[in-house]
């Protein structure tokens, strides 16, 4: 299995607190990705990121940040928690774009 | 990227084969198709993937058409353990920034 940790893995907030999500590799990919799963949406993409300190948005990237100072750290933050945001967030890697992509456990968040 | 449609369940019985249909009609010349799986309560996982020729691997093998509208993936005997939502997904090679595009997929049970 690939060496990806995700922290927390369920955690439970407030509207209008910050919350930051961590994603750990140990397999030195250049790429990390941050999706959202809720019901009837599948998976969607957050944001990305192409190396270290270069990100990009992905199709729902309202209300989120990432910084990734480290190759093997991606964080996504929720400056300001909002119910809507009550997902399960998966983070992925892969070592070029188009290659394959593997994925963490997945974190349950709930804002209430 | 091009849209891929698939049935929204199918039943297999243990420790037979399995084959998930996959439609793809406006794929182009460059879209690699890709499988994904996801168990319950788990990340999704890289299945399989191809471009133009058959492809086996440990855990499956794909099926694609000649004019490449349509593939299946084919599961040789089905276990317990397979019981998940499969995704078809196009991904397009040459230096995209390489997100996966999640449809609804199949959700495939298997019975003892």
């Amino acid at each position: 299995d690939a060496g990806i940790t995700q922290s927390p893995r369920h955690k439970v907030t407030e509207t209008g607190t910050p919350v930051t999500l961590r994603c750990h590799q140990t397999e030195n990919h250049r790429y990390m990705y941050w999706y959202r799963q809720d019901p009837g949406h599948g998976l969607r993409l957050i944001h990305y990121s192409y190396g270290v300190k270069d990100t990009d948005k992905g199709e729902v990237s309202d209300g989120y940040s990432v910084s990734r100072s480290k190759t093997e750290d991606f964080l996504l933050t929720l400056e300001s928690a909002t119910s809507s945001q009550t997902s399960v967030y998966f983070c992925a890697i892969s070592e070029i774009g188009p290659d394959t992509q593997y994925f963490g456990p997945g974190t349950r968040l709930t804002v209430l | 990227d091009a849209k891929t449609t698939q049935p929204n369940s199918m039943e297999s019985n243990e420790e037979e084969p399995v084959h998930l249909p996959c439609n793809h009609s406006t794929i182009s010349g460059t879209d690699y198709i890709h499988w994904y799986r996801q168990l319950p309560s788990q990340g999704p996982e890289y299945v399989i993937h191809g471009l133009t020729s058959n492809v086996n691997n440990r855990m499956a093998s794909l099926a694609i058409a000649e004019d490449r509208k349509s593939s299946t993936l084919i599961l040789h005997r089905a276990t317990l353990r397979d019981a998940a939502v499969y995704y078809c997904i196009l991904r397009r090679g040459g230096g995209s920034q390489g997100n996966l595009i999640f449809g609804k997929g199949t959700k495939l049970s298997v019975k003892p």
